[in-house]
């Protein structure tokens, strides 16, 4: 049992590229999310998904987007990346999207550097 | 944006000692309290899910406490142990989007 599963783990960028970063989850969670982590902050949500086609915003969701075509999927684009997005970024998803019924399972990170 | 706070930032202990961490959050709108465990060059890993007020968790030597119309949990660590070592997040829920703490990051001397 894999459970979630982030790609790349590394990843060097210059300003203005694009990329996608990787989620898969193989427990059938409805709920999706993606946060970035950095230095003296805590976790702070991109965006989520509480299921196939739904969507929508989190604390910090500008120069970032997001799909859910499938349950087990959950890509985070950059879109035309900037130095401020340099972050580790997890992604997680849970059983409950109230939290109420069931924890985050985290992915292992993706630490993204923009020079 | 809510504001989700943990104290201390930071403990040094010794093995043996037993301590404690705060989190607070806004009370209005709340489902649930998490807590996740979260060691060095891991992911975080849950401890509790925590959604009654005076709710209370207990596993092994660690326990937690809410109160949920004051805004507050407390994580008890009993006898800490060297593998203790970690940094401790506090997650607030609202409605479906999850709101972390920074963490309070615990050293245990041997």
């Amino acid at each position: 049992n894999a459970g979630v599963t982030q790609t790349p783990k590394f990843q060097v960028l210059k300003t203005g590229q694009s990329m996608t970063l990787q989620c898969a989850q193989d427990m059938n969670h409805e709920y999706m999310s993606w946060y970035r982590q950095d230095p003296g902050m805590g976790l702070r949500l991109i965006h989520y998904s509480v299921g196939a086609g739904i969507t929508d915003q989190g604390e910090v969701p500008n120069g970032y987007n997001v799909s859910r075509s499938t349950t087990e999927d959950f890509p985070l684009r950059l879109l035309s990346a900037a130095p401020s997005q340099t972050s580790v970024y997890f992604c997680a998803s849970s059983y409950s999207w109230t939290g109420e019924t069931g924890e985050l399972f985290f992915g292992e990170g993706s630490r993204l550097t923009v020079l | 944006i809510l504001n989700v706070e943990q104290s201390p930032q930071s403990l040094h202990v010794q093995e043996g000692d037993s301590t404690n961490f705060t989190c607070s959050f806004p009370s209005s709108n709340f489902y649930a309290l998490h807590w996740y465990r979260w060691e060095t060059a891991k992911s975080p890993e849950a401890l509790f899910v925590m959604t009654l007020n005076g709710d209370e968790k207990k596993k092994g030597r660690i326990s937690a406490t809410l109160n949920t119309k004051e805004g507050y949990s407390y994580l008890y660590i009993k006898g800490s142990q060297p593998e203790d070592s970690a940094t401790y997040l506090c997650a607030s829920v609202y409605f479906n989007k999850f709101y972390f703490g920074s963490g309070t990051k615990l050293n245990v001397k041997p």
